[in-house]
């Protein structure tokens, strides 16, 4: 089992869709969780931290459920900046390791 | 503040080299972490830095080392280079070893070995 994986893409889907994308870990012990955003031969970039409460940021919205050790992102009225690859990130061991998930492609279409 | 950059940008070197990458850390940031990226596939974590100290290491062999400087720069050094070594390496710092911030990236250095 991988230690984090992610929905398989892409996603393909219209302006103005909402769209969830999910991630599992395996390590309970895993302590921080976020989403980054990577376009297309770019570096990855913090889109939001994942706090256990849920928190939101404009039309992202982002969920931790610990006792099931998934992530999720939510996107609601899709835009077509947007579309990019989507990466589940897990810390453990204190922030020791760092672990990717492959990413989730995203289209969005006009 | 100056973000993360890397150097070089672009890389081709031929199986069996040694070659050294190298990056400077966010202004503030402590952590450095490195990371190789394949074509198509998330980043694969290979070690992070803090305080000059290697202080976490992922799955890969001994002849990816590292080094952390006192002004929190770095360098990842590859020995004895194979064709699958080929990738986009990723350099990422960050506030604190626990990354709970989140991390900054660099541009990346893309290597090729042929």
């Amino acid at each position: 089992r991988k230690e984090v994986e992610q929905d398989p893409g892409p996603f393909n889907v219209p302006e103005g869709a909402t769209v969830a994308f999910n991630c599992t870990y395996s390590n309970s012990a895993s302590q921080s969780f976020f989403w980054y955003r990577q376009d297309c031969r770019k570096e990855p970039k913090l889109l939001m931290s994942v706090y256990s409460s849920g928190n939101e940021d404009g039309r992202f919205t982002a969920q931790l459920n610990r006792a099931s050790q998934y992530i999720s992102l939510l996107i609601r009225d899709s835009k077509l900046s947007d579309s990019a690859t989507y990466l589940c990130v897990v810390n453990w061991g204190g922030g020791f390791k760092t672990i990717f998930g492959a990413g989730t492609r995203l289209f969005v279409k006009a | 503040e100056t973000g993360v950059t890397q150097s070089p940008t672009h890389l081709i070197k031929t199986r069996g080299q040694q070659v050294t990458l190298r990056c400077s850390s966010q202004s503030g940031h402590n952590t450095v972490s490195w990371y190789q990226q394949a074509l198509g596939q998330g980043p694969q974590f290979i070690f992070q830095y803090y305080r000059e100290e290697e202080n976490g290491r992922g799955n890969f062999p001994p002849r990816f080392s590292g080094l952390q400087f006192p002004n929190y720069s770095s360098e990842l050094n590859v020995n004895a280079l194979e064709l699958d070594d080929s990738a986009l390496y990723l350099c990422a710092s960050s506030l604190d070893r626990q990354g709970l911030s989140g991390y900054t990236f660099g541009s990346g250095t893309r290597l090729t070995v042929v």
